[in-house]
């Protein structure tokens, strides 16, 4: 059965670091999903892809997030400087169409921040 | 807004009890509802949806009712086993935003 992968798993950094996530969605799904959990809430969304073009930051906090999906494909989330306040499970997800409610998630990144 | 309420855990049942887990939400317009389930370390699993009022979602012995009337959504299973320990995230699609916003989530603990 096909599955979103994310990388790493689990990262830990200190604050003002650089870090990144990487996420591989589902092959043919057009629509990514990053999301961000923090301990004991559902999941935000921070940014929505629809093939390569973002169609949703406005959760983003543009100031140290960045993320992007060049060629329309995998995708990766990058924290620049990392702070503690960002220590969260990272999400990723995918759905097939533009507006599919079905999402499917990878396992997601637990970042911590020390 | 969209929001989703759900009850707050920790919720621990001994093994072939009676699960029941609260959801209401709020939404301008008609959503899709969902329940997600999350096992520890892993990612989020869709569990069952409805996308209009008095659908009943069902999947895995778990149920759940879209009632319009009262804005809920609640999560029910007969007879709980022990690997049904995870945790249980109520969820609205909002078809116009083309967002889904999410519940808290919900601990359930199930003891031998």
């Amino acid at each position: 059965e096909a599955e979103v992968a994310q990388s790493p798993r689990y990262k830990i950094t200190e604050k003002s670091q650089a870090v990144a996530f990487w996420c591989d969605p589902i092959s043919g799904h057009a629509t990514l999903y990053w999301y961000r959990q923090i301990l004991g809430q559902g999941p935000e969304l921070l940014v929505q892809f629809q093939d390569e073009s973002v169609v949703d930051d406005s959760q983003l906090p543009k100031d140290r997030f960045s993320a992007e999906r060049l060629k329309g494909v995998d995708s990766t989330l990058k924290i620049q400087p990392a702070e503690l306040g960002d220590s969260a499970m990272y999400l990723c997800a995918s759905s097939l169409v533009p507006g599919a409610y079905e999402q499917y998630f990878g396992p997601g990144t637990r970042l911590t921040v020390t | 807004g969209n929001s989703v309420t759900q009850m707050e855990g920790p919720v621990t049942l001994s093994e072939e009890a009676f699960l029941t887990i609260n959801c209401t939400y709020t939404a301008t317009g008609y959503p899709s509802l969902f329940w997600y389930v999350q096992y520890p370390g892993e990612g989020l699993q869709l569990l069952l949806k409805a996308t209009k009022a008095d659908d009943k979602g069902s999947n895995k012995g778990f149920e759940a009712t879209y009632r319009k009337e009262t804005t809920s959504f609640h999560l029910e299973k007969g007879s709980v086993q022990v690997s049904d320990s995870a945790v249980y995230f109520c969820a609205l699609f909002d078809t116009n935003a083309g967002k889904s916003t999410f519940g808290d989530g919900t601990t359930l603990t199930v003891k031998p």
